[in-house]
């Protein structure tokens, strides 16, 4: 079955320094989408990558949908502690169900 | 602000009880997903909807659990009977056109 994988599980990293998470489907997606959890939250919907090579940008976050449409990447550059929480990528393969990654926690040191 | 509702926020159970959770998806959102999140296993579909009809169940434990969708404003999730390792939050979302917005699910603790 579908399975998506993503690293690191955690990461910890000083205010102000950079962040990424990866993210690499067993088979090829239709759009692959990112959500953020906030401690004791819900997750909650930040995009959705459809193209393949698509970059998209909001403020600090970049998000890039590999050619092959398999990976996607998160960036954060200069970390604030509002970007505290859990990362997950979910992908999607046409009219199928939306499969999560396990997610990566950061945590920030202000 | 349209959001997906669910209740109850909490529940604490006796192994051996019948839970029921519920959902009222955002209105005109055709599909419905059902998420149980632990620290061990992430989030886990349990079973997701599409104008009402089930797509798929294949994460759910099938003697215990089921999942309905009685009319396009319900979903339901129940667990019978319920076991301590069903302890986890359950969220249910909604969505139409791919992604999906989440209620702030329910804790389920069954003792």
């Amino acid at each position: 079955g579908q399975q998506v994988m993503q690293i690191p599980q955690y990461q910890h990293v000083q205010e102000g320094e950079d962040f990424t998470t990866y993210c690499n489907s067993s088979t090829t997606l239709s759009n692959i989408q990112w959500y953020k959890q906030r401690p004791g939250g819900h997750p909650v919907f930040l995009i959705q990558l459809v193209k393949s090579g698509e970059v998209k940008k909001q403020k600090r976050l970049t998000f890039q949908f590999g050619e092959a449409k398999k990976n996607s990447s998160l960036h954060i550059t200069a970390t604030q502690t509002t970007d505290v929480g859990t990362y997950f990528c979910a992908g999607q393969r046409g009219a199928q169900k939306l499969v999560f990654g396990q997610g990566t926690r950061l945590t920030i040191n202000p | 602000d349209a959001r997906v509702t669910q209740t109850p926020r909490d529940k604490v159970t006796e192994m051996g009880q019948e839970v029921t959770m519920r959902c009222q998806p955002i209105l005109g959102h055709n599909t419905v997903f059902w998420y149980r999140q632990t620290m061990m296993q992430g989030l886990e579909l349990l079973a997701y909807f599409r104008n009402r009809a089930p797509l798929d169940d294949s994460g759910m434990p099938k003697d215990r659990f089921s999942a309905e969708m009685p009319d396009a404003t319900l979903a339901t999730l129940k667990i019978q009977p319920s076991e301590p390792r069903d302890s986890a939050v359950y969220f249910c979302a909604s969505g139409s056109g791919g992604n999906a917005f989440f209620g702030q699910g329910t804790r389920l603790t069954v003792v």
